[in-house]
């Protein structure tokens, strides 16, 4: 079976906080792609990052950085000194054929 | 600009309707997907296509079903739309497996 599990449900940081956001997921596949996604409140999902499984590098991109461990099945996002414009729900996926998305995780930002 | 384009942002339709959403890409994909979306549960998958004319159940099918007679074209149809298909429906389509998926704006289906 394919899963992806966002255990975080809604975190609230204050602005310029360091927030990490967890994504773990199930595959037996041995090729599969992981994302991120970002749906701001205006609705429409904004792709942030793709990993392949043959590529633990991590990654870092401004503020935004990714951690991909396959030992532990997880892909997990960092924000480094949030702003409130990082307000959003974030989503995990997982692809091999189909995507399998997670249950989001709502970030709240406070000024 | 890519983009992924859904016929309606929001819809008010009636129990026992039949509805079509509508959904049109103009990236030449050969992938496209329909997911709803409902608080708490995440994106849940009810079709998939990989070419014209193909199609794949995906998670949550009941109730729904899909045409793709044109590659840039994959309508969702409600049968016999119902309360609780009162959600908000995504359309997306993506090339390649290593790529990422491009969504549209989403539509938000209330049945009363």
């Amino acid at each position: 079976a394919q899963k992806v599990t966002q255990a975080q449900t809604e975190i609230s940081v204050v602005e310029k906080e360091d927030v990490t956001l967890d994504c773990v997921y199930e595959t037996r596949d041995t090729t599969y792609y992981l994302f991120w996604y970002k749906q701001p409140p205006s609705g429409e999902l904004v792709f942030l990052i793709r990993r392949n499984s043959f590529d633990e590098q991590n990654e870092i991109s401004g503020r935004y950085s990714w951690n991909f461990q396959k030992s532990t099945s997880s892909f997990n996002f960092t924000i480094t000194a949030s702003q409130v414009v990082d307000s959003a729900v974030y989503f995990c996926a997982l692809r091999t054929y189909k995507y399998i998305f997670g249950t989001g995780t709502r970030l709240k930002v406070l000024a | 600009d890519v983009k992924v384009t859904q016929s309606s942002r929001y819809l008010v339709k009636r129990t026992g309707e039949k509805v079509f959403l509508e959904c049109v890409q103009d990236m030449d994909h050969e992938n496209m997907f329909w997911y709803r979306q409902d608080p708490g549960l995440g994106l849940r998958l009810i079709y998939f296509s990989y070419d014209v004319k193909m199609k794949e159940k995906g998670d949550i099918p009941e109730g729904y079903s899909v045409s793709r007679e044109k590659k840039e074209r994959f309508s969702l149809i409600l049968e016999s739309a119902s309360t609780n298909q009162t959600s908000m429906y995504l359309c997306a389509s993506s090339g390649l497996m290593n790529t990422e998926a491009f969504f549209g704006q989403g539509t938000r289906l209330t049945v009363v």
